[in-house]
């Protein structure tokens, strides 16, 4: 039940826009969004539950379709400092507990 | 409040050998997961364990393998008679209820 992350690259230029998608085959309770940059731990960004939406940073918002069991992670006037992979961990409806499975990512690259 | 700890940040073992990889969660958190992460992967959830009892343990491989949270004390992965396959970045995370806390993770290199 390994979420699907889109597209597994993105190369930008600063300032430029992207979206991460992330979207499962189970009904999900909430979905986690983290970024990890290369040799370090992944850095939580936000969580996002059922029946409501949660920005967790200033440029970077997500927004989560429990109809559709997708979320999106939106990177506006991206920054430098953005670089890294992008992870999504999903928490599905009947587990009873909190456990996350994690997508493979989305390495993103900002140039200058 | 210091972050989630991890020891050792590298650890090396010949074939054969035990590793022991310690997490210690961030000061009221009373959750702990453990993933392994291999290069240019995701990360793999192995464990959850609350203090004293293993939640889920569906990710773990079912031999050489295991995991503790006692009452008092860092959680311990424990990996016996490790083989090369095993060489991997370990992390733990740590959570209060929801957001789950990562540590710097174990480098693993089992040679």
């Amino acid at each position: 039940q390994q979420p699907v992350q889109s597209p597994q690259a993105v190369i930008l230029r600063e300032g430029e826009d992207a979206v991460i998608n992330c979207s499962s085959s189970k009904a999900l309770y909430s979905v986690h969004w983290y970024r990890q940059k290369h040799g370090e731990a992944p850095v939580f960004l936000m969580i996002l539950l059922k029946g409501g939406e949660q920005k967790g940073h200033e440029k970077i918002s997500a927004s989560f379709n429990e109809k559709k069991q997708q979320s999106s992670l939106y990177l506006t006037a991206s920054q430098l400092s953005y670089s890294g992979t992008y992870f999504c961990g999903t928490e599905i409806m009947d587990s009873g507990y909190s456990t996350l499975t994690f997508g493979k990512g989305t390495m993103l690259l900002v140039s200058p | 409040n210091a972050g989630v700890m991890q020891n050792p940040r590298h650890l090396v073992r010949r074939r054969g050998q035990e590793a022991r990889l310690r997490c210690s969660p961030m000061k009221g958190h009373s959750h702990v997961y453990w993933y392994r992460q291999l290069p240019e992967e995701g990360l793999k959830f192995m464990v959850y364990l609350q203090k004293e009892n293993i939640i889920d343990e569906s990710g773990m491989p079912k031999e050489r393998f295991s995991a503790e949270f006692p009452k008092e004390g860092p959680s311990i992965l424990r990996i016996q008679q490790v083989v090369r396959g095993d060489s991997a970045a370990y992390f733990c995370a740590s959570s209060p209820v929801n957001e789950q806390f990562f540590g710097p993770g174990t480098r693993l290199t089992v040679l």
